[in-house]
């Protein structure tokens, strides 16, 4: 059974912070890796993808990789009241189909 | 920009009713999702579905699911019989396999209410 886990929170940061959230999963055939935001009763929101080892920027987020230890991260800097969200980790399996972990709810402190 | 779009945005039914969720994905794409989330819960994969056919389902995508293309721009869910534990959001996606990463971009969701 593949699965991918992150802590469920809340991880609380205060405005202007840098916020890190934390994936692991477990197939460590695992290829890329996505991070999307989703809002409360709205819909997941693709922030950034991953596939290669090391750090991956857009703008205020840095996507973090690391295939040997299975795990991947997003960094969040500079970060802002709209940034509180549920971030969700998913890894392609098979087909395409995204395996979820279950979210990180973030809340960003002004 | 491009987006998926979905309706209805809420549908209340009876349990034991017929319901079908609609979607256009975004026009270049190829490949079709449908996942659910369950209230406070993961978000689920049901069904993906290229070249007009299913190419996965889970094991929640019974006997009850189906999916269909009826034409070149929509993509469907139906639930024939409707139980209360269908009671969710759907949501549609698409991808485009020759992008950088295959990534799924989503609808914005159908709330089903099941009564």
């Amino acid at each position: 059974q593949k699965e991918v886990e992150q802590n469920s929170g809340p991880l609380s940061v205060p405005e202007g912070a840098i916020a890190s959230l934390n994936c692991t999963y477990s197939d460590r055939g695992s290829q890329s890796f996505f991070w999307y935001r989703q809002y409360s009763g709205k819909s997941p929101e693709l922030i950034m993808f991953i596939y290669s080892n090391g750090d991956k920027e857009d703008g205020r987020f840095t996507a973090q990789l690391n295939k040997a230890s299975q795990y991947v991260s997003l960094l969040i800097r500079d970060s802002q009241p709209s940034d509180s969200a549920t971030y969700l980790c998913a890894v392609p399996h098979s087909n395409y189909q995204l395996i979820w972990g279950a979210g990180t709810k973030l809340i960003i402190k002004p | 920009e491009p987006e998926v779009t979905q309706t209805p945005s809420h549908q209340v039914t009876q349990m034991g009713q017929e319901v079908i969720l609609r979607c256009v994905p975004i026009s270049n794409h190829l490949y079709f999702y449908w996942y659910r989330q369950i209230l406070g819960q993961k978000v689920e994969f049901l069904v993906s579905f290229y070249n007009n056919e299913i190419s996965e389902k889970s094991e929640i995508f019974d006997d009850q699911f189906s999916v269909e293309r009826p034409d070149g721009s929509n993509f469907t869910l139906k639930i024939r019989s409707t139980k209360l534990e269908d009671s969710a959001m759907y949501f549609c996606a698409s991808s485009e396999p020759l992008a950088e990463a295959h990534e799924q971009y989503f609808g914005p969701g159908t709330r089903l209410t099941v009564t």
